[in-house]
């Protein structure tokens, strides 16, 4: 059964305190590694997708990195506007497939 | 990116009856997705509408409990029937990006409360 776990639930960080935040997963047939980032009330927005191990991509101070079983997410300096859940999704290859397997994310608060 | 737009935003509604959430799209879209986000955990696939097929529920979701309406490439449905409290929870609709990179692209939300 394909499973994704995420941590920690929840993280503190002070404000320029960087961190980084896990998603492992056990799914066969990785497409890709997608995150999201989801503000309280609102829907989760699209913020990378990964395809092959060793990959990096990055936006503003976020790095989204993929390992054969992980990714990580490095926050660098955050930003009180920064907090938020972050969510990770795999998706499996599959004839008709688009199912996204969603881990149920790290809660993220920066105090300034 | 697409812009999606869902209605109603929330609602309380009382055990037994139905609620149909609206799903609109401001381009013309193959795949829409519908999930459903209990509190306190993840989002969970219910099904997947395609214009002109009828939908795909996934394990666990069935169609009398979850119709799915799926009219024109912009707009879907989905109606939550015969609600119970456990119905409680936000009700998501997302669609693919249309790219071939398999990413989706998600609406605001419905949050439902169900007494």
């Amino acid at each position: 059964e394909d499973q994704v776990t995420q941590s920690p639930e929840a993280l503190r960080l002070q404000e320029g305190e960087s961190s980084s935040l896990n998603c492992s997963y056990t799914v066969s047939g990785l497409r890709g590694l997608f995150w999201y980032r989801q503000d309280p009330g609102k829907g989760p927005e699209f913020l990378f997708t990964l395809y092959s191990a060793g990959e990096e991509k990055e936006k503003e101070r976020l790095k989204a990195t993929l390992t054969k079983k992980e990714s990580f997410l490095h926050i660098t300096a955050p930003k009180p506007e920064d907090s938020a859940t972050y969510l990770c999704a795999p998706s499996i290859s599959g004839a008709g497939s688009y199912q996204l397997t969603f881990g149920k994310g790290t809660k993220l608060s920066v105090i300034p | 990116s697409a812009v999606i737009s869902q209605k109603p935003s929330r609602d309380i509604c009382q055990r037994g009856t139905s609620l149909t959430i609206q799903c609109q799209v401001d381009s013309q879209v193959t795949m829409m997705f519908w999930y459903r986000q209990q509190p306190g955990q993840s989002l969970t696939l219910i099904a997947t509408a395609n214009q002109g097929s009828e939908a795909t529920y996934e394990s666990g979701f069935v169609i009398d409990k979850f119709p799915i309406s799926r009219p024109n490439l912009t707009f879907s449905t989905l109606t939550v029937s015969n609600m119970s409290p456990e119905d409680s929870s936000i009700y998501l609709c997302s669609v693919d990006s249309g790219t071939g990179t398999y990413e989706q692209y998600f609406g605001p939300g419905t949050r439902l409360t169900v007494t």
